[in-house]
């Protein structure tokens, strides 16, 4: 399972308060990705990190921000959560040295904005 | 502008049937095709991929076919089964600038 994990699993947070999303990966790998999930939208990349305090923007990252302290954190940070914020978010990374960048997925956090 | 388009979005297929997802992107940049497989309550998990300068890629039952010409790619599966009940979602990498573009998904139910 390529040794992700994310916490927490489920949270329900009401509208405007902070909400951190951590994902924790125990190999040391490079690249990490936030998705989230919604339906009919497939997973839609929030933002991405290729190192330490290296990351960029994807898609849809209006209202979130990342940090990268660690090779093996990656936060992710509602700073006011919307109802539109709602959604399954996947972490993933992807191997060294492949040249492919498939991507291992982690088992989700489900988030609910009241 | 979505960048990698799939279809169908949902798809029943009797046991031991063929099932077809295809797919078709825009972005000439991309140079690797994956498909992720994903249950209910999952992470996706990757399934086949394949790199444009093959046209065919086959293991066990899935086989990608690709068209670099017409820009599109497709998911075949050969003698479904009822295991094989998921969503599927293609992808294009640019591998250069290290992400992924995911098609909207595919819902696979294989009926007994």
């Amino acid at each position: 399972d390529a040794g992700i994990t994310q916490s927490p699993r489920h949270k329900v947070t009401e509208t405007g308060t902070p909400v951190t999303l951590r994902c924790h990966q125990t190999e040391n790998h490079r690249y990490m990705y936030w998705y989230r999930q919604d339906p009919g939208h497939g997973l839609r990349l929030i933002h991405y990190s290729y190192g330490v305090k290296d990351t960029d923007k994807g898609e849809v990252s209006d209202g979130y921000s990342v940090s990268r302290s660690k090779t093996e954190d990656f936060l992710l940070t509602l700073e006011s959560a919307t109802s539109s914020q709602t959604s399954v978010y996947f972490c993933a990374i992807s191997l060294p040295g492949t040249g492919s960048h498939e991507q291992y997925f982690g088992p989700g956090t489900r988030l609910t904005v009241t | 502008q979505q960048q990698v388009k799939q279809s169908p979005q949902s798809l029943i297929v009797q046991k031991g049937g063929i099932s077809i997802i295809n797919c078709a992107y825009e972005n000439t940049a991309f140079d690797y095709f994956p498909w992720y497989q994903q249950f209910p309550g999952k992470g996706p998990a990757l399934l086949i991929a394949i790199r444009p300068d093959v046209s065919e890629k086959k293991e066990g039952r899935f086989t990608i076919s690709f068209n670099k010409s017409a820009k599109q790619f497709s998911l075949h599966i050969m003698d479904s089964q009822p295991g094989d009940s998921a969503t599927y979602f293609c992808a294009a990498s640019n591998t250069n600038a290290g992400k992924s573009t995911f098609g909207d998904g595919t819902t696979l139910t294989v009926k007994p």
